[in-house]
């Protein structure tokens, strides 16, 4: 089957340091990969994605490339901030169930000033 | 464009009521998905629709959970007698055909 496994939380930073989340996958297609945040009080919502090998999705400062050697696909931020605090989540999903997806387990990054 | 909308945001009842839970998806999407997020199991998919059918339900708890899509802008979770044990905070989502989903602001049921 299909799963998604995330770095064990929580994680604290303080302001400015480097974030890495550790994702790998394993699935029985060819999946696109996704990272979702849910920020305190909210549903969760798509922060990045990447379709295909070598792939790298970028948003807000966050970056993660697809790297099918490894069934990998790291988060990682070269400076965070206050605002970054939040679960974040890998997910997959293949294209021949495009509605359905597999999330990870979250994890919980706080960073203080 | 009005994103997924769900209702109450807020539920707190007492053990054995009936509980429902609403979700009206964003206009046009053709796939809706009801989860359950608490801290001892995460975000667990309860149950998915495509085209207002069910098309897996095998994550519904037990019994005492239902789920209808009467049309494409409405859906709801049903729970029926609730207990403690429920208290979570579901969430609706939805898409059109693509891996991305939208995920509405949450139900944070609580049941005493």
């Amino acid at each position: 089957g299909n799963s998604v496994t995330q770095m064990e939380g929580p994680v604290t930073l303080s302001e400015e340091a480097f974030l890495t989340i550790n994702c790998t996958y394993t699935a029985t297609g060819y999946p696109s990969l996704f990272w979702y945040v849910q920020y305190p009080g909210e549903g969760l919502q798509l922060l990045l994605k990447a379709t295909k090998a070598d792939d790298k999705g970028s948003n807000k400062g966050f970056e993660a490339t697809y790297r099918k050697e490894t069934t990998s696909f790291h988060l990682e931020k070269g400076s965070v901030q206050v605002s970054d605090s939040a679960v974040y989540f890998c997910a997959l999903s293949l294209n021949t169930n495009a509605g359905k997806s597999t999330f990870g387990d979250g994890t919980t990054l706080t960073v203080k000033p | 464009d009005a994103g997924v909308i769900q209702s109450p945001r807020h539920e707190v009842t007492e053990m054995g009521q009936e509980v429902t839970l609403r979700c009206k998806p964003i206009s046009g999407h053709d796939y809706l998905f009801w989860y359950r997020q608490t801290m001892m199991r995460g975000l667990e998919l309860l149950i998915y629709f495509n085209n207002n059918v069910p098309i897996d339900d095998s994550g519904m708890p037990e019994d005492r959970f239902s789920a209808k899509m009467p049309n494409a802008s409405f859906s709801t979770l049903k729970i029926q007698p609730s207990e403690p044990r429920d208290s979570a905070v579901y969430f609706c989502a939805s898409t059109k055909n693509k891996p991305t989903q939208y995920f509405g602001p949450g139900t944070r049921l609580t049941v005493l």
